[in-house]
Order: structure tokens, then C-alpha cells, then sequence
């Protein structure tokens, strides 16, 4: 059973540069979350998706980060431009909806990010 | 919104021993309680949770304890071993239609000593 996939694994670029991180979710999993880590920072939630639809991009830091959800098995993170501050390791997660009831959230392997 | 936070930040103990690790949360309206374990350059992997509508979880050496009234939550950790060397996440949600994000803590490290 695949679990959340996020490519790729490692990127490395200067500054200025475009970076567009992808995530497949679990199949059949109506919500999708985007996390950055930094040992500064801990985990911090940027934005979150259900059906599809972006519910809350509070936590996205500036306008220089956007997020896409073109359909239930693909989404996107772009930073454009890309800046040292942004180093950091991006998760994706996925979970069930099931109506009001929380579900366990099932994270991808990460995407460990360096802007030189 | 809601704030999580968790106590200690680091802790050591021998292996063998007993690990407890707890965290608060502020939104008495919080009624999911998960725990993530991450291992260094690993993603967070959820190892337990608990709903408001019990007050105690186990699962083998694990066991999640929730207080709704003084609104703290714990992780308790028996008979340690190296493997159980990690940070430790905790998070809380209230729940509803369309909201399903968590509010996690800092983490807590927990090294076991062999």
C-alpha cells in the first residue's frame, strides 16, 4: 500500500531560483497538508487542502509561496523566488475526511530543501 | 488558535526504564490527541492517539493518558530501548466539518541510554 510520495528527495539551488515541490497523496484521502521543519521553528503548518479546495493558507510565510491542488492525486509547493531563509525539510501529509471526525494524518518522506 | 506545548525538551533514561512525556493544550474544544515519533532524517510517524472520549490508550509498551479537565495529555513509554531513541511530536485538533489540521508541540528528544 504506497503511502504519501513527495519527489524530490533532495534539492539544492541558488537563490533566486523557482522550486516546485510535488506530492502524491494517499489514494482516496480527501485532505492534504503542507508542512515546513526547521529546528528553529519545529513543525509548521503552511496550508491545508480538502477536496481539493485550499481551506487555510495562513500559514504560507510570504507571497513568494504558492500551492496548487489540480486534482485528488497531485499537489504542488512553488517558491519563486527562492531565498536562503527558505532551507528547510517540506513534508506533505495526507488523511481521511469522514465528516467531522478526525482522522490520522500520514506523512511523506520529505523533501529536504537548501537555497545556497 | 489553539497552542500546544510539551515538557521536558530533552530527556535521558536508561534503557529499561520508563519515559513520560506531556503536553498541554489551550482550546478546551480539542477533542484529538495524536503522537508522532520522528527519527532523525525520517518523516513523523504516527504511533498512538487518543479521542476526548477516553481517558486512557495502550498499545504494548505505549500508552496515551488524557486529563480533559486540567487539559493535558501524556505519552508513557515502558521497558525503554535504543530504538526508542527519537523527537517525539505531540498535536491536538478540534475537529468539525472541513477541519482536520493539527496544532503541534515542539517536540521532545528522547535519548535512551544503553
Amino acid at each position: 500500500d504506497a503511502g504519501v510520495i513527495q519527489s524530490p528527495r533532495h534539492e539544492v539551488t541558488e537563490m533566486g531560483q523557482e522550486v516546485t515541490l510535488r506530492c502524491k497523496p494517499i489514494s482516496g484521502h480527501d485532505y492534504l497538508f503542507w508542512y515546513r521543519q526547521t529546528m528553529m521553528r519545529g513543525l509548521e503548518l503552511l496550508i491545508y487542502f480538502n477536496n481539493n479546495v485550499p481551506i487555510d493558507d495562513s500559514g504560507m510565510p510570504e507571497d513568494r509561496f504558492s500551492a496548487k491542488m489540480p486534482n485528488a492525486s497531485f499537489s504542488t509547493l512553488k517558491i519563486q523566488p527562492s531565498e536562503p531563509r527558505d532551507s528547510a525539510v517540506y513534508f506533505c501529509a495526507s488523511s481521511l475526511g469522514q465528516g467531522g471526525s478526525n482522522q490520522p494524518q500520514h506523512f511523506g518522506d520529505g523533501t529536504r530543501l537548501s537555497i545556497l | 488558535g489553539e497552542n500546544v506545548e510539551q515538557h521536558p525538551s530533552t530527556l535521558s533514561v536508561q534503557e529499561g526504564d520508563s519515559a513520560v512525556i506531556k503536553c498541554t493544550y489551550s482550546d478546551s474544544a480539542s477533542n484529538y490527541f495524536p503522537w508522532y515519533k520522528q527519527e532523525l532524517g525520517k518523516r513523523p510517524q504516527l504511533i498512538i492517539d487518543i479521542r476526548s472520549n477516553v481517558g486512557e490508550k495502550k498499545d504494548q509498551r505505549i500508552a496515551v493518558t488524557l486529563n480533559k479537565t486540567a487539559k493535558h495529555f501524556s505519552l508513557h513509554i515502558t521497558e525503554t530501548q535504543p530504538e526508542d531513541s527519537a523527537v517525539y511530536f505531540c498535536a491536538a485538533s478540534t475537529g468539525g466539518y472541513g477541519n482536520n489540521r493539527l496544532a503541534f508541540g515542539k517536540g521532545n528528544q528522547v535519548v535512551v541510554i544503553p
